[in-house]
């Protein structure tokens, strides 16, 4: 079975542009998660959808945007850059029910604004 | 709202020798689920292994095991026979039992370095 895969790997923008970075989960999986992780802040978590709808957003700007399609590949969307948005941008899958509901994490999309 | 801590940015350990890492975590549920996860220099996230909070016996996979302290909310990581593979940053992560939802909250990670 094929891993949980985002596109692009590496990303260069400058201050006040747009980017959409996307995520396709493991074949089955119907849960994607997002993750920013920098050197100040670690690991936070920025949303979940799970077939197609926003089940839990965390404690980021309206700029930071998220979209779940129906073959479960989602993409989230970060407008009007800046440059504390640096970042590694993990995606998570996982089955988004049953007892363990295991995540399962991408390499992740290295995201720089100059 | 929950919270993890990892107290210990940095360790070290000889190959073969075992190291233990910390991790303790603030929450007012009962119920919840308990990971660790290691992040190599090439940044895929990987499951080392996991605890459900009801389950009192320690969870293990292979030469890593858990010291769950429910009472003390102290979850910390041991690895045996360490090896060069096994350097990489270490995460631990809360996640509550909810409704379905996945998300996961992470404690500011330990570096592990392993030396020969």
């Amino acid at each position: 079975k094929a891993g949980v895969t985002q596109t692009p790997r590496y990303l260069i923008k400058t201050r006040g542009q747009q980017v959409t970075l996307s995520c396709s989960p493991i074949s089955g999986h119907r849960s994607v998660s997002w993750y920013q992780q920098t050197p100040g802040q670690g690991l936070q978590f920025l949303f979940e959808y799970f077939s197609e709808t926003q089940r839990n957003k965390g404690n980021f700007p309206g700029r930071f945007s998220g979209r779940q399609f129906s073959n479960s590949r989602s993409e989230m969307n970060v407008s009007t850059l800046e440059l504390g948005d640096s970042a590694l941008y993990l995606c998570a899958s996982s089955t988004g029910q049953g007892f363990y509901n295991e995540q399962f994490f991408g390499p992740g999309t290295r995201l720089t604004v100059l | 709202a929950q919270t993890v801590t990892q107290s210990q940015p940095e360790m070290s350990v000889q190959e073969a020798e075992t190291v233990t890492l910390s991790c303790t975590y603030d929450t007012s549920e009962s119920d919840y689920y308990l990971f660790w996860y290691k992040q190599p220099p090439s940044r895929q996230m990987i499951l080392v292994i996991r605890q459900e909070a009801y389950k009192q016996q320690n969870a293990t996979e292979n030469r890593f095991s858990v010291n769950f302290q429910k009472a003390a909310k102290s979850f910390s990581l041991k690895i045996s026979d360490s090896q060069l593979g096994d350097a990489a940053m270490y995460f631990c992560a809360y996640r509550s039992p909810t409704g379905t939802a996945s998300k996961l909250t992470f404690g500011t990670g330990t570096r592990l370095q392993v030396t020969l």
